[in-house]
């Protein structure tokens, strides 16, 4: 079946980056592009960007102001996101999704980071 | 971008009753060249990851039972729950993928009364 398993919970500390990894299964990675969206603690989704496995492609939310790189690997099925320059405020649930600019389907289980000094 | 707002933001439904969810998009995710509104529905029960349940507003993902359905066109859509079950318990979210930044409305809360 269709899955997508994301590397384990971080700790960071501001100022500090982070690299999580989405690797997929069951279907052709190259066919499908890999969203990425985040959830503080408690609170709603945020679309962070999207990136087009094909042809590299990618679509960033501004709101990143060019913290985030995006990333896939093909040999290895997997997809990275990095956000640089951490502080409080990205302490959230990271979730990455198939999908290129349409709806997120399916999830992975999601990678919890925690941005503490 | 495009906000996104749903109402209410909780409701207590008894079980076999009818939940209705509604989400108000800010501008039209009508694109007039297909006939297609870009939204989504998604369902996320506590502790889990978001599940698709309907995309394209009205079009039921495999495996979702048909107690779900989506309906709306232009800047409104309703997500339906026909007759709820103990494990539809979630937080139900609308999306809209017209453009970017693709947006969620701030999600409702189902539970049972």
């Amino acid at each position: 079946q269709v899955q997508l398993v994301q590397s384990g919970a971080e700790v960071k500390k501001p100022g500090a980056s982070v690299k999580v990894s989405c690797k997929a299964s069951g279907y052709s990675f190259t066919s499908y592009g890999i969203s990425w969206v985040r959830q503080a603690p408690g609170q709603g989704l945020e679309w962070m960007g999207w990136i087009s496995v094909n042809d590299g492609k990618k679509n960033y939310a501004d709101k990143l102001q060019g913290r985030a790189t995006m990333t896939t690997d093909t040999s290895t099925s997997t997809a990275y996101l990095e956000l640089r320059s951490l502080t409080s405020d990205d302490t959230a649930v990271y979730y990455c999704a198939r999908g290129e600019g349409g709806w997120c389907d399916p999830w992975g289980q999601g990678t919890l980071v925690t941005v503490s000094s | 971008d495009i906000v996104m707002t749903q109402s209410p933001d909780s409701l207590a439904v008894s079980l076999g009753e009818r939940a209705t969810i509604n989400c108000k998009s800010s501008q039209s995710v009508l694109y007039t060249s297909s006939n297609q509104n870009y939204l989504a529905w998604y369902q996320q029960k506590p502790g889990q990851p978001p599940k698709l349940l309907i995309y394209w507003a009205s079009t039921r993902e495999s495996g979702v039972p048909d107690r779900f359905s989506g309906s709306g066109s232009g800047t409104d859509f309703t997500l339906t729950i026909s007759s709820l079950q103990a494990e539809d318990v979630a937080v139900y979210y609308c999306q809209q993928y017209y453009s970017t930044p693709q947006t969620f409305g701030q999600g409702t809360k189902v539970e049972i009364k």
